[in-house]
């Protein structure tokens, strides 16, 4: 169980465009997804919380027009990274809170990932 | 202060021996604490989780909480080459908005 997906694993893009990750949770319903962004030998930075039904929460210096989140239903959440430059290329990463929404047993579980370049 | 502090390591262990994580946190209203793996270009995939002081075994990995020091560990007995991962505290408090808290992992090498 508490399976999340990402979708697509993979993608190459040119500078400018505007780039969709789609992170679904499979066998349960999240109410909150986080969204998370890895630099190579770094560690995850939470980029935004995203609550269903209501607007994401920005983590600081994050920019909320650049990077727009859409959490549509329990089970689905996007990213879009808009006019995408090569510096957001990047390891971006979903979760899923499973269990009560900010409850103390709420546990996260990820999503694989889905690495971006932007060329 | 940093909410959740891990050392970095590298932490190398022969395969077979013990390896000891650890991990310390600030707040002391934090009440769950979780245990991820992330291998090199991987996400993290959950490894336990606890929120009771004391131990809390799963195979190999237990789990250990003290609040009254704000330290919890991980123990991985019979280390073996497929444990060699970076491994990462988290810690959710309640009633902050779904706060969770990751430290910046421990890499672990796991020697044959």
């Amino acid at each position: 169980g508490a399976v999340v997906s990402q979708h697509p694993s993979w993608v190459i893009c040119k500078s400018g465009t505007s780039v969709k990750i789609e992170c679904r949770s499979l066998d349960f319903q999240a109410t909150t997804m986080f969204w998370y962004r890895q630099f190579p030998k770094q560690s995850l930075m939470l980029m935004a919380t995203s609550n269903e039904g209501s607007k994401a929460t920005y983590e600081q210096g994050v920019e909320k027009d650049k990077f727009l989140i859409n959490h549509a239903s329990l089970t689905l959440s996007t990213l879009t990274v808009t006019s995408a430059h090569p510096e957001d290329s990047s390891f971006y990463i979903c979760s899923a809170g499973e269990g009560l929404a900010g409850a103390f047993q709420e546990t996260q579980y990820f999503g694989p990932g889905t690495r971006l370049l932007v060329l | 202060q940093k909410e959740v502090e891990q050392n970095s390591g590298p932490l190398s262990v022969p395969e077979g021996a013990i390896a000891s994580l650890n991990c310390t946190y600030s707040d002391r209203g934090s009440q769950s604490f979780f245990w991820y793996r992330q291998y090199s270009g991987k996400s993290p995939e959950l490894i336990m989780f606890i929120y009771s002081n004391g131990d809390k075994e799963d195979g190999r990995f237990t789990a250990q909480l003290n609040k009254a020091s704000q330290y919890v560990s991980l123990l991985i007995r019979d280390s073996q080459p497929s444990d060699s991962a970076t491994y990462l505290c988290a810690v959710n408090r309640e009633n902050t908005g779904n706060q969770f808290y990751f430290g910046t992992g421990t890499s672990l090498t796991v020697i044959p």
